[in-house]
């Protein structure tokens, strides 16, 4: 069957520090990926997808994730968090039907 | 160019009655998709139409339903509502299908009493 998995509820980081959310699925092939981000009481943004190719992909708001067939990965990462990225952050496989990770809420402290 | 939008944005019902939430997508979207979003369930696809006609649906009973109107403008549907119902129901337009790139609408928050 196919599944998301996002090991991390919640992680709190100092803001200027560097973040990374993980990312694990399970699907027959690769799927399309892409990693979402909600504020409290809104909708999704899309802050990145990858399709193929380069398996490091660059996004909005400085965000970056890389792609690890081998893993089954599609980890998240910014190198210095600003107050605003405070969040709950989705990972979303899709083979032609979006899932969505339990999600991870990140904190960020001053 | 404008976004997704719900309506309403919040809604009340009673146990029992039945709720119809609105979504018109972007201009040039033909896929429209809807999801439920509870702190228990977290994020759960419903379905998805494409001129039309549903494409996609995920395992929810029949009280929920949908349709898509010609000019790709979606309605969604629940019937006998419970407790359980409430949510926050999230539409999402793509132009071809949920492999490219999917925007969301605010939401519309329904609570069932």
């Amino acid at each position: 069957a196919q599944s998301v998995t996002q090991p991390d509820i919640h992680i709190t980081v100092s803001e200027g520090a560097s973040l990374e959310l993980r990312c694990n699925y399970s699907y027959g092939a690769t799927p399309y990926l892409f990693w979402y981000v909600q504020s409290p009481g809104q909708g999704l943004q899309l802050l990145l997808k990858y399709f193929s190719g380069d398996t490091l992909v660059q996004g909005i708001k400085g965000f970056e994730a890389e792609f690890k067939r081998s893993q089954s990965s599609f980890n998240l990462r910014k190198p210095s968090v600003h107050w605003s990225d405070a969040a709950e952050y989705f990972c979303a496989p899709s083979d032609y039907k979006l899932s969505f990770g339990a999600g991870t809420t990140v904190t960020v402290r001053a | 160019k404008a976004g997704v939008t719900q309506t309403p944005r919040y809604l009340i019902k009673t146990r029992g009655q039945q709720v119809t939430l609105s979504c018109s997508p972007i201009s040039g979207h033909r896929s429209v998709s809807w999801y439920q979003q509870t702190p228990g369930q977290g994020l759960q696809f419903l379905f998805e139409y494409f001129s039309e006609t549903q494409r996609n649906k995920g395992n929810f009973p029949g009280r929920f339903s949908g349709r898509q109107f010609s000019n790709s403008r979606s309605e969604m549907n629940v019937s006998t509502l419970e407790l359980g119902d409430s949510a926050l129901y999230l539409c999402a337009s793509s132009y071809r299908d949920l492999n490219t790139e999917a925007f969301f609408g605010q939401g519309t928050r329904l609570t069932v009493v």
